[in-house]
């Protein structure tokens, strides 16, 4: 199957500092790209829709100035958290899907990064 | 507003039981379903993918099977092993944009 390779697997930073999470799709091309965290022993919740060329659409709750998503290329997405805090430590991870090619394709996720803020 | 659960949360069972994990979904326009698996701490691999017009499909020891009108799918475990002890998510593809996931389904095989 297609890869997504996201960067950091793990970061660990302290509070107030920014942390950039990087999500590329290796032998395709995604238009669409999706972002989703993960609180401990919960399920994935989607955070925003990042589109190739276009600003980011976030989900309800979802800080866009807290944060930030760039697609600037049809390969590369980057999620920044901005000013981090304890409570922004979770489990980040970006799905994509193979671009042009329909509705009923499969979706490909990252390896996922782990965020802690101390 | 789509919303996926999943029964049950946890099951514990010893190596070679067969085993059914459930999901259910309340909204059946969906284009496609899939099942993923995700270990402790670590990303999703993703096991089987059913489209809207199919209604199963299967993969080694698995079989997933889907029924869009009762808003249901299962995952069938044939012949489990300490192996295939993880979290299993079902996500519900979401008018072809992102996905909805279930809670999961915690799985622990007894040697």
């Amino acid at each position: 199957g297609a890869v997504v390779s996201q960067h950091p697997s793990w970061v660990i930073c302290k509070s107030g500092t920014s942390v950039k999470i990087e999500c590329r799709s290796l032998d395709f091309q995604a238009t669409t790209m999706f972002w989703y965290r993960q609180f401990p022993k919960q399920s994935l919740m989607l955070m925003a829709t990042s589109n190739e060329g276009s600003k980011a659409t976030y989900e309800q709750g979802v800080e866009k100035d807290k944060f930030l998503i760039n697609h600037a290329s049809l390969t590369l997405s980057t999620l920044t958290v901005t000013s981090a805090h304890p409570e922004d430590s979770s489990f980040y991870i970006c799905s994509a899907r193979v671009r042009g090619t329909g509705r009923n394709t499969e979706a490909f996720f990252g390896q996922g990064t782990r965020l802690t803020v101390v | 507003k789509q919303e996926v659960t999943q029964i049950p949360a946890a099951l514990s069972v010893p190596e070679g039981e067969n085993l059914v994990l459930n999901c259910s979904f309340t909204d059946s326009a969906i284009y496609n379903l899939q099942w993923f698996r995700q270990d402790p701490g670590k990303g999703l691999t993703s096991l089987l993918l059913i489209q809207s017009s199919q209604r199963e499909q299967t993969s080694g020891r698995l079989n997933a099977s889907l029924d869009k009108s009762s808003g249901r799918s299962t995952l069938y475990i044939a012949a489990s092993q300490p192996g295939d002890s993880a979290t299993y998510l079902c996500a519900v593809d979401n008018y072809g944009q992102n996905f909805v996931f279930g809670p999961g389904t915690r799985l622990s095989v007894l040697p």
